[in-house]
């Protein structure tokens, strides 16, 4: 069983300053973590994923998330807001692969003020 | 470009009525999925398809029809036996259904039953 919950369902910060959005996972077996961004009335992108290599993950527009086993957290950060990061984020867990093996959180909607 | 096509954007129902959603892909992927987002739920796996001519319940299949006769086509029908069919409807594909692949998004369908 896998199962994924985000911590917040609300994040807000001005623009410019850090960004911090939180996830932890529970999996019986060495899980794929993901992070997908969606803006309003989109499709999910993909952000960066884990797959089993470097802890420390780099994604796209200067996100990136680190995977801690001993925590189960994958957090999601960014070290300067922009206003067009205003968006939901969901973070994602997978243990075999594919979008049937997909478990979503629930969401977090990120709200950049100027 | 490569990528998932869904259309319409918007969608209006009446009640007693079958709708067809589409949904196309030039990626050469074997998988497609459809998802369906409630707000604040994050996203619920409806079917899935890991080749043509074959295809699996999700989480919450009931109400639902689809098919797969085409390798880039996975229509999903929402029938007058779903109760609640006003969602955002995701169409989603990826490689294999092993491995550690990601799934990648159409831009979604807006139902409304009016």
């Amino acid at each position: 069983a896998q199962s994924v919950t985000q911590l917040d369902s609300h994040v807000s910060v001005s623009e410019g300053t850090p960004v911090l959005l939180r996830c932890n996972y529970s999996s019986s077996y060495s899980p794929s973590l993901f992070w997908y961004v969606q803006h309003p009335n989109k499709g999910l992108q993909l952000l960066l994923k884990y797959t089993s290599a470097a802890t420390l993950v780099k994604g796209i527009n200067g996100f990136e998330a680190e995977f801690k086993k001993s925590e189960t957290s994958f957090h999601l950060t960014k070290p300067s807001a922009h206003m067009s990061d205003a968006a939901e984020y969901f973070c994602v867990v997978s243990t075999r692969g594919g979008a049937d093996g997909l478990t979503f959180g629930k969401g977090t909607h990120l709200i950049i003020q100027p | 470009d490569g990528g998932i096509t869904q259309s319409p954007k918007y969608l209006f129902r009446k009640e007693g009525q079958n709708v067809t959603l589409s949904c196309e892909q030039n990626l050469n992927h074997d998988a497609m999925y459809w998802y369906r987002q409630d707000p604040g739920q994050g996203l619920r796996l409806i079917y899935y398809s890991q080749i043509v001519n074959d295809f699996q319940k999700g989480d919450i299949a009931e109400g639902y029809s689809v098919s797969r006769e085409k390798k880039e086509s996975f229509p999903l029908t929402v029938t007058s036996a779903q109760k609640n069919p006003t969602a955002f409807y995701l169409c989603a594909s990826s490689v294999g259904t092993g491995g550690r692949t990601e799934a990648f998004f159409g831009q979604g369908t807006r139902l409304t039953v009016v």
